[in-house]
């Protein structure tokens, strides 16, 4: 079955510090991952994918097939950066269709 | 702005009524998705067109819920006989599917929030 596990549901750091949200998968194949991110009073936006192997605002994520993980990592968190953050996995043959994690939000203090 | 829109923003209505959401997609997008997302949980699928065809349907989606994408252009969602756990978010998407395959990112839009009484 087809799952995308974020174990984290409130992540606080403090300006500056190093912000992890981990992301796990389960998924028979080649999934494509992603990472969405909704800022308060805005609608859910792409932040960055998988394919694109691309650092979006800092963020980077890194797939680890051998640990089906997808966590998404910036060096130095910034207070514009709290957000609520969704994993998500499209499968090869459902191209497009999205299936989200329950999310993490992200509260950065000065 | 040329996003995706959703009316109404905010529906509130009592358990047996029916209910309807419309999503205007970005112009050219020729894939229409929604999405239902409760309370502390991530969006989840629902069903999605691609043009005016509908290719999926969620096991989610009871015989209660009927979307529609008529031109292909702007679609429809109702919900018939709704009841207190129909209470969600409901988010529509869309994208622009190339024909030589690839991925294609979705534009969502604000979603519509029903409340059922």
């Amino acid at each position: 079955a087809q799952r995308v596990t974020q174990p984290e549901k409130l992540l606080s750091v403090f300006k500056g510090a190093p912000v992890e949200l981990k992301c796990n998968y389960s998924y028979s194949g080649s999934p494509e991952l992603f990472w969405y991110v909704q800022y308060s009073r805005q609608r859910l936006q792409l932040l960055l994918r998988h394919i694109s192997r691309e650092s979006i605002k800092g963020f980077t994520a890194d797939l680890n097939k051998g640990e089906t993980s997808f966590h998404l990592k910036k060096p130095f968190a910034q207070e514009e950066d709290s957000a609520m953050y969704y994993c998500a996995l499209s499968g090869r043959l459902s191209w497009g269709k999205l299936q989200f994690g329950a999310g993490t939000q992200v509260v950065v203090t000065p | 702005d040329t996003g995706v829109s959703q009316n109404p923003r905010h529906k509130i209505t009592k358990r047996g009524q029916n209910v309807t959401f419309r999503c205007d997609p970005i112009s050219e997008h020729n894939r229409l998705y929604w999405y239902r997302q409760t309370l502390g949980q991530g969006p989840e699928f629902l069903t999605y067109f691609q043009n005016e065809a509908q290719l999926e349907k969620s096991r989610l989606l009871s015989d209660r819920f009927s979307a529609e994408r008529p031109k292909g252009s702007f679609s429809t969602l109702e919900i018939q006989r709704t009841e207190q756990g129909d209470s969600a978010m409901y988010l529509c998407a869309s994208s622009l599917k190339r024909q030589r395959g690839g991925w294609e990112t979705q534009y969502f839009g604000p979603g519509t929030r029903l409340l059922v009484l």
